[in-house]
């Protein structure tokens, strides 16, 4: 079964760009129907599905996020990344990658990365 | 673009069942949810894909309690026999092209 797991830098000041990993493992990052995206969790809230890329690089971003979203993906290193600039402190939140169903539905979740944006 | 709607809470005692509901906007009754479920502080997991015709696909391990179904624009996540695990948020979660959609999300008290 594929496992994810995310990692990030924890704090990071207002104004500055917040890049994020998704390391894939036990599982392939390329093949057909194999889309990886980032949701996100502000402390309290729900889910807002931010974006998605799929192994050739193609994407899909959420509208509203999509001036400030970048993602990317390095199969050599098994890896699915994530920029978003000009953070503030409502982007304060927990990070999630997933995994997509033949581009549908999440059937694999990491464990999240908390973010906090503060000065 | 499709909106899901869900109550924000609903609570059962242990042992009982629950149903809970995702209500898919005018124009959307065809499509197909997921259902995910959230324990306190851990991340979401996915529990089924719920079709409109009501046929339902787990994810592994997920047990019979949890079953999916249809009715018209309501997609169902019925839990069965409920246990103190199951006390949860529990979101549903659309697409179509280009675009994924998250419910607001259902806090499950098990009394």
């Amino acid at each position: 079964q594929v496992q994810l797991q995310e990692s990030g830098p924890g704090l990071l000041k207002p104004s500055g760009t917040l890049s994020l990993t998704c390391a894939v493992s036990d599982g392939s990052i390329s093949g057909s129907g194999k889309w990886w995206s980032w949701v996100r969790q502000p402390p309290g809230k729900g889910l807002e599905w931010m974006g998605e890329i799929y192994h050739n690089g193609n994407t899909n971003y959420n509208s509203s996020l999509k001036s400030r979203v970048t993602m990317s993906v390095d199969k050599s290193k098994k890896e699915i990344s994530m920029k978003l600039n000009s953070v503030t402190a409502a982007d304060t939140a927990v990070y999630y990658c997933a995994r997509d169903f033949n581009g549908d539905f999440f059937d694999c979740w990491g464990q999240g990365t908390l973010v906090t944006v503060s000065s | 673009q499709v909106v899901l709607t869900q109550s924000p809470s609903a609570s059962a005692s242990l042992g009982a069942s629950v149903r809970l509901t995702c209500t898919l906007s005018s124009g959307h009754s065809n499509y197909a949810i997921a259902w995910h479920q959230q324990r306190p502080d851990k991340g979401p997991r996915y529990l089924m894909k719920v079709n409109s015709d009501g046929s339902h696909i787990k994810g592994d391990g997920i047990p019979d309690r949890f079953s999916g179904s249809t009715s018209g624009a309501e997609r169902y996540l019925t839990i069965s026999s409920l246990q103190s695990e199951d006390e949860a948020d529990y979101y549903c979660q659309s697409w179509g092209s280009g675009f994924k959609v998250f419910g607001g999300g259902t806090k499950l008290t098990v009394l």
